[in-house]
């Protein structure tokens, strides 16, 4: 069985460009969690999300950043106008259910220069 | 607000030996889970043991178990018989019922297993 992937695994991007982030969740997961790592940090909740809708993006910037799970096809974490300071690893979990083990992507490392 | 906190940045330990690792954990829900996470150098999350807080028995995992104190709020994991494939950053996370499942983090400890 494949696990949670994620693509790409490493991502450099410039100030002001666009960076999205892809997901494909564990087969037969509905629910996906986005964190995102800083350096010599823990992962920090940013969304979770259903198919078709966001529950909860409340560790999610308000401006910039969007999230989105559509029926058909992977998880989109879009970061817009990226600025120096989203250079971070963001991972991407899957469950079966709220309270179940989530399990976790390889993450991408984004960069920005 | 939840928190989770893990006071040690860094263990390490003798290949063979046990070590501990703390984590504390702030909550007033009633109804929640603990885990503790193996991150390491290649930065795959990996579920290391899990612990339901309605449960009193401690949860083990081959070389792996905690000492959950629900009344203290702490929460720590024991590594017996270490091996070199230990070394990693431990994290201990929270997912209580208000959090939608989401998972709170602690900072994490960086263990070094010393052959």
């Amino acid at each position: 069985n494949a696990g949670v992937m994620q693509n790409p695994r490493h991502l450099v991007r410039r100030r002001g460009q666009e960076a999205r982030l892809r997901c494909s969740p564990v087969k037969g997961h509905s629910h996906v969690y986005w964190y995102r790592q800083l350096p010599e940090e823990g992962l920090k909740f940013m969304v979770y999300l259903q198919k078709e809708n966001i529950i909860d993006e409340s560790g999610m910037p308000k401006e910039r950043f969007s999230a989105e799970f559509p029926k058909e096809g992977p998880s989109i974490l879009r970061i817009q106008q990226v600025v120096r300071g989203d250079s971070a690893a963001y991972f991407c979990a899957s469950s079966p259910s709220v309270y179940n083990e989530q399990f976790f992507g390889p993450g991408t490392r984004l960069t920005v220069l | 607000a939840q928190t989770v906190t893990q006071s040690q940045p860094e263990m390490s330990v003798q290949e063979a030996e046990t070590v501990t690792l703390s984590c504390t954990y702030d909550t007033s829900e009633s109804d929640y889970y603990l885990f503790w996470y193996k991150q390491p150098p290649s930065r795959q999350m990996i579920l290391v043991i899990r612990q339901e807080a309605y449960k009193q028995q401690n949860a083990t995992e081959n070389r792996f178990s905690v000492n959950f104190q629900k009344a203290a709020k702490s929460f720590s994991l024991k590594i017996s018989d270490s091996q070199l494939g230990d070394a990693a950053m431990y994290f201990c996370a929270l997912n209580y019922g208000g959090s939608q499942g989401n998972l709170i983090f602690g900072k994490g400890t960086k263990l070094s297993v010393k052959p």
